[in-house]
């Protein structure tokens, strides 16, 4: 396993288009978690599943946004009717249920620029 | 809601010499968990050290060791025999011990290591 991976790494697109990405956790590890990182700002929690299930959602997560994890492995992110103010990077990130001892592991991100 | 505050946007230290991160939190619970993450240009977060607010000895991986302060709100990081891989972004991040499972992180300090 080479760590939680993020697809795509850069996406542009133009203001009212909808854009998903994609996370693959570590397989092992069966919390999922998205962060939203602005330019020169700390990662900003979005949300966060065990398994399958949403079980955390930041008021950030606009209805625009939503967060799937369907059968507990990959997760999808998806910004609907996107606005410039959406164009951050945004992380991904894994951890087992002992993620207080091991912490997380994230991906390298997917920064969004819309135009 | 808790909130984390990074006083120092930059710091830059002479290879080899000692620098001190500062971090701050504010919160009205008595058990939770602080953490340094570094972000390396490469975008990927890593967690560099963990402490556990219940224990009162202060947590040291390697060259990285912290202050922690809990009366005073305080957990610096401190990184000794600074190497050239130590520049990064670090960002101190809190997580309370029950109930939500998101990490509040501050806005960071960038760290430059002069040869």
């Amino acid at each position: 396993d080479t760590g939680v991976s993020q697809d795509p790494r850069h996406k542009i697109t133009k203001r009212g288009q909808n854009v998903t990405f994609r996370c693959d956790p570590i397989s092992e590890h069966n919390r999922l978690y998205w962060y939203r990182q602005t330019l020169g700002q700390g990662p900003e929690f979005l949300t966060y599943f065990q398994n399958e299930a949403q079980l955390e959602k930041s008021r950030l997560l606009s209805d625009r946004f939503s967060a799937e994890r369907p059968k507990g492995s990959f997760s999808t992110l998806e910004i609907q009717r996107t606005e410039q103010g959406d164009s951050a990077m945004y992380l991904c990130a894994s951890s087992p249920a002992l993620e207080i001892i091991y912490g997380y592991t994230f991906g390298s991100g997917t920064r969004l620029t819309v135009v | 809601a808790q909130t984390v505050t990074q006083s120092q946007p930059e710091m830059s230290v002479q290879e080899a010499e000692t620098v001190t991160l500062s971090c701050t939190y504010d919160t009205s619970e008595s058990d939770y968990y602080l953490f340094w993450y570094k972000q390396p240009p490469s975008r990927q977060m890593i967690l560099v050290i963990r402490q556990e607010a219940y224990k009162q000895q202060n947590a040291t991986e390697n060259r990285f060791s912290v202050n922690f302060q809990k009366a005073a709100k305080s957990f610096s990081l401190k990184i000794s025999d600074s190497q050239l891989g130590d520049a990064a972004m670090y960002f101190c991040a809190y997580r309370t011990q029950g109930g939500s499972e998101k990490l509040v992180f501050g806005k960071g300090t960038k760290l430059t290591v002069n040869p």
